[in-house]
């Protein structure tokens, strides 16, 4: 079974810091890899996605995120955080192999960016 | 718009009372999922359904239950056997779950179960 780690519970910065968010996994075979984001009170959304090719990956807002697969990770990054970046960031993944298109999450990491 | 919706948006329960969570979907989705999100544990999968009239257990299914008579929809019951079903629960769809399909899933609003 696959299992996903985010390093970092809660991450504070302030405008116009940079932000990388951690993502190790678990799972030897070939998988699908998947940054959401949930702003407060909103529902939760795809930020990016890597299924294959190029591993740097570009997605919504500035948010990019490179599979390293020797390393069994997906970091997220964004040059330069905004106010409006404050949300949980969710890492997940999914086997291609499995049945079902089943998503196992990592804990979450609550960004806050302070004006 | 398309998409999914879930309701109610809050809801409060009497312990051992069993309790129905509504999820909708008009995108023409064949799989859907129901999640459990608490604070620091991520989202945990509950159940999943693959096809109309199929169903199967996630890795935290004790104490719920589902059915999926309709594509459109994917209910789920928090039955008094949840021992602890004070949670933010996330219905999901995608578009198909064959193996090998590379596709991402979409989330509903949230509902946010209370039990007193």
């Amino acid at each position: 079974a696959q299992s996903v780690s985010q390093h970092n519970h809660h991450v504070i910065l302030s405008e116009a810091a940079s932000l990388e968010l951690g993502c190790n996994y678990s799972y030897g075979g070939t998988v699908n890899l998947f940054w959401y984001v949930q702003y407060p009170g909103q529902h939760l959304q795809l930020l990016l996605k890597y299924f294959s090719g190029d591993p740097l990956v570009k997605g919504i807002k500035g948010f990019e995120a490179e599979f390293i697969k020797s390393k069994f990770s997906f970091n997220l990054r964004k040059p330069s955080v905004q106010w409006s970046d404050t949300a949980e960031y969710f890492c997940a993944v999914n086997a291609q192999e499995a049945a079902g298109n089943k998503l196992t999450f990592g804990g979450g990491t609550r960004v806050l960016v302070k004006p | 718009d398309g998409g999914i919706t879930q309701s109610p948006k809050y809801l409060f329960r009497k312990e051992g009372q069993n309790v129905t969570l509504s999820c909708e979907q008009n995108l023409n989705h064949d799989a859907m999922y129901w999640y459990r999100q608490d604070p620091g544990q991520g989202l945990r999968l509950i159940y999943y359904s693959q096809i109309v009239n199929d169903f199967q257990k996630g890795d935290i299914a004790e104490g719920y239950s589902v059915s999926r008579e309709k594509k459109e929809s994917f209910p789920l019951t928090v039955t008094s056997a949840q021992k602890n079903p004070t949670a933010f629960y996330l219905c999901a769809s995608s578009i198909g779950a064959g193996r090998k399909l590379n596709t991402e899933a979409f989330f509903g609003q949230g509902t946010r179960l209370t039990v007193v």
